[in-house]
């Protein structure tokens, strides 16, 4: 089944302990990206990834890192989380083309608390 | 002004009414337009992919592009209780992978 998979689903951790939320698809697609979502807020892109080895920032990146070694994961990783990065997490994945985004795969998600 | 602007609802029909969701955007050069579906606890699924204006049919579901006015509809008809979920609008733009996604609107269908 074609899938992108998160994990842990939920996820309660202290103040500036280091973690790793991780994704896998097995679509080979190339375009990967980490949104977060919060009410009233929607869904706000943290970091993508056009191919293996490429990443860059999307509207909310600060506190967060990501990697790209190789297509079919990219997890995202919190150095220090804080409170303020206590949200619903989603993994998505994509074809990438010239001309444009196709309908993004996402995961179910990674529910965060950070006390 | 945002680039995508979706009213977050929250929208209660009774089961059988027909569902109008709409978004309005910015960006002139958004060309493909998508609703998605998310059920609580659940990540959002691709529901219907349009491209440039015009209509699109999918069973009950319709999606409209007017893009003169810059303006995207999603209709429901005969609305069931398993279409119960947020529904997010999502855009993007020729050659561009990133998604504009609208904050999503919650619909509720009550028996």
């Amino acid at each position: 089944e074609a899938q992108v998979t998160q994990n842990p689903r939920y996820l309660i951790t202290v103040t500036g302990k280091k973690l790793t939320v991780t994704c896998s698809q097995n679509m080979n697609h190339e375009y990967m990206s980490w949104y977060r979502q919060d009410p009233g807020l929607g869904l706000r892109q943290i970091y993508y990834s056009m191919n293996v080895e490429v990443t860059d920032k999307g509207d909310v990146p600060e506190g967060y890192k990501v990697s790209r070694k190789e297509k079919r994961n990219f997890p995202l990783i919190l150095e220090s989380p804080s409170p303020n990065q206590t949200s619903l997490y989603f993994c998505a994945s994509s074809l990438s083309t010239r001309t444009g985004a196709y309908g993004y795969t996402f995961g179910s998600g990674t529910r965060l608390t950070v006390v | 002004q945002k680039e995508v602007e979706q009213d977050p609802g929250p929208l209660s029909v009774p089961e059988g009414a027909i569902v109008s969701l709409n978004c309005t955007y910015s960006n002139s050069a958004f060309q493909y337009f998508m609703w998605y579906r998310q059920y609580s606890r659940k990540g959002p699924e691709l529901l219907m992919y349009t491209y440039s204006s015009g209509n699109k049919e999918d069973g009950r579901f319709t999606a409209q592009v007017d893009k003169s006015s810059k303006y995207i509809s999603l209709f429901i008809r005969d609305s069931q209780p398993s279409d119960s979920a947020t529904y997010l609008c999502a855009m993007s733009a020729y050659g561009n992978n990133r998604l504009a996604f609208g904050k999503g609107n919650q619909v509720v269908v009550i028996p």
